[in-house]
């Protein structure tokens, strides 16, 4: 399996609502990220996990809350969004071992907030 | 803290030109990578350029870095349909986090 895959693809929620975005790997790598994407932007880093120790949070609001359950999984928790919080979700991974590693990218979740 | 530039910002081409896409970065980045998307998709890796003189080539793209200038290109050689994306480079230094230039939409037509 070469892939990153995310769930859902798509996900529509009010600014009161609870809601979880995940990813999974099952390349063996140990290092996963989170990207927001915002139409027409670059991504731009959330959070990095590197070994499922949270090694990068780019001051990201604690409405955004990220959980490594295990080297496979990455999930970001999503409470008391905004509707500029809207955007495409891209999760990524790389082997972890070195920084000169690839990071490869999911399909993305596209989050709408009403 | 680094920051990358590209550009054009959009390029229209028609089929059979070549043009050159620019990422220029500010401070030293030690390697450099190109990325692909197309619309409403997720990023697709092209090359991983690591060292300066470094060129790498697949079909119709090919990318080089020189760090002395900190400038890499993406050379497009006839243009096809096809590579209508947008293309974005990012760099990094000594840490996990890449930083993405603006990207280049480039529409390639008839």
């Amino acid at each position: 399996d070469t892939e990153v895959t995310q769930t859902p693809k798509h996900l529509v929620m009010g600014m009161t609502n609870k809601k979880s975005l995940k990813c999974e790997q099952h390349m063996g790598h140990r290092a996963m990220y989170w990207y927001k994407q915002k139409a027409k932007k670059p991504p731009e880093l959330m959070f990095v996990y590197s070994y499922e120790k949270l090694s990068i949070n780019e001051s990201v609001p604690s409405r955004f809350s990220p959980e490594c359950p295990n080297s496979s999984l990455l999930n970001l928790h999503l409470h008391a969004l905004q509707p500029e919080d809207s955007a495409l979700y891209l999760c990524a991974s790389s082997p972890g071992t070195s920084l000169f590693d690839e990071q490869f990218f999911g399909p993305g979740t596209r989050l709408t907030v009403l | 803290e680094l920051k990358v530039e590209q550009n054009p910002l959009f390029l229209s081409m028609q089929e059979g030109k070549n043009y050159t896409i620019y990422c220029n970065y500010s401070t030293t980045s030690d390697r450099l990578y190109w990325y692909r998307q197309d619309p409403g998709k997720s990023l697709e890796s092209l090359f991983v350029l690591l060292s300066n003189g470094a060129v790498k080539q697949e079909g119709r793209l090919m990318a080089s870095l020189d760090t002395k200038a900190r400038l890499s290109t993406l050379h497009i050689t006839a243009a096809v349909h096809d590579l209508s994306a947008t293309y974005f480079c990012a760099g990094s230094y000594n840490t996990d986090k890449l930083i993405f230039g603006t990207g280049t939409r480039l529409q390639v037509f008839p």
